[in-house]
């Protein structure tokens, strides 16, 4: 079983449908995040949330909203998107997070998200 | 505004031969690097990291090499084999814990 769990692995959406990707974790981790990958770019830092409070949001646009009952899961909602939000979403947690490193990310697999 | 660089998109290799992967930074408060190997469908994993207050840092046949003064560093494997074929991403740390990536660099070890 992976340590980080992402579903579904594949999306399909139209710029008006709502839908939601899933997260979990099975590391008892602290601190949970969001990363957007697009083909040939860095990953982008959307959300972090340590112990189920949200700490960052790197300016991310409200159509992308997160949620984080607890610390093993973790969602994104997604409504009325853009098809240049079709991406890789990456789910990562790590031990904790402050000021100072606190260990690696462990991703998930990833959603790949188009829309159209 | 991009803080951590991976100028090669690509890297092609032959087997048994050493890769060297280069990535440099321009925020001097990072103090921590890492490198994540990425295969196609999966999530980055990750590979080797090191402390700004070390300069080399070792794990088996992969090896991380950290210039502070030119703010830069670099992966090292050797030897290549074909099972390294992958995305590498540079990935820094600094204040607050927010890993910067680089763009990654596709690795391509040949037979």
């Amino acid at each position: 079983e992976t340590g980080v769990t992402q579903t579904p692995r594949h999306l399909v959406m139209g710029m008006t449908n709502k839908k939601s990707l899933k997260c979990e974790q099975h590391l008892g981790h602290n601190a949970m995040y969001w990363y957007k990958q697009s083909a040939k770019k860095p990953l982008e830092l959307m959300f972090v949330y340590s112990l189920e409070e949200r700490v960052e949001n790197n300016s991310v646009p409200s159509r992308f909203s997160p949620e984080c009952p607890n610390s093993s899961h973790l969602f994104l909602h997604l409504h009325t998107l853009q098809p240049e939000d079709s991406a890789l979403y990456l789910c990562a947690s790590s031990p904790g997070w402050a000021i100072g490193f606190l260990g690696e990310l462990f991703f998930g697999e990833g959603s790949r998200l188009t829309v159209l | 505004d991009q803080q951590v660089k991976q100028n090669s998109p690509s890297l092609s290799v032959q087997e048994g031969r050493i890769s060297i992967l280069n990535c440099d930074y321009t925020n001097s408060m990072f103090d921590y690097f890492l490198w994540y190997k990425k295969y196609p469908a999966e999530g980055p994993t990750f590979l080797i990291s090191i402390s700004s207050i070390k300069d080399k840092n070792e794990d088996g046949r992969f090896t991380v090499f950290l210039n502070k003064s030119a703010k830069h560093l670099s992966l090292h494997i050797v030897p290549s084999q074909p099972g390294d074929s992958a995305v590498y991403f540079c990935a820094a740390s600094g204040i607050g814990y927010k890993l910067s990536f680089g763009a990654g660099t596709t690795v391509t070890v040949r037979a």
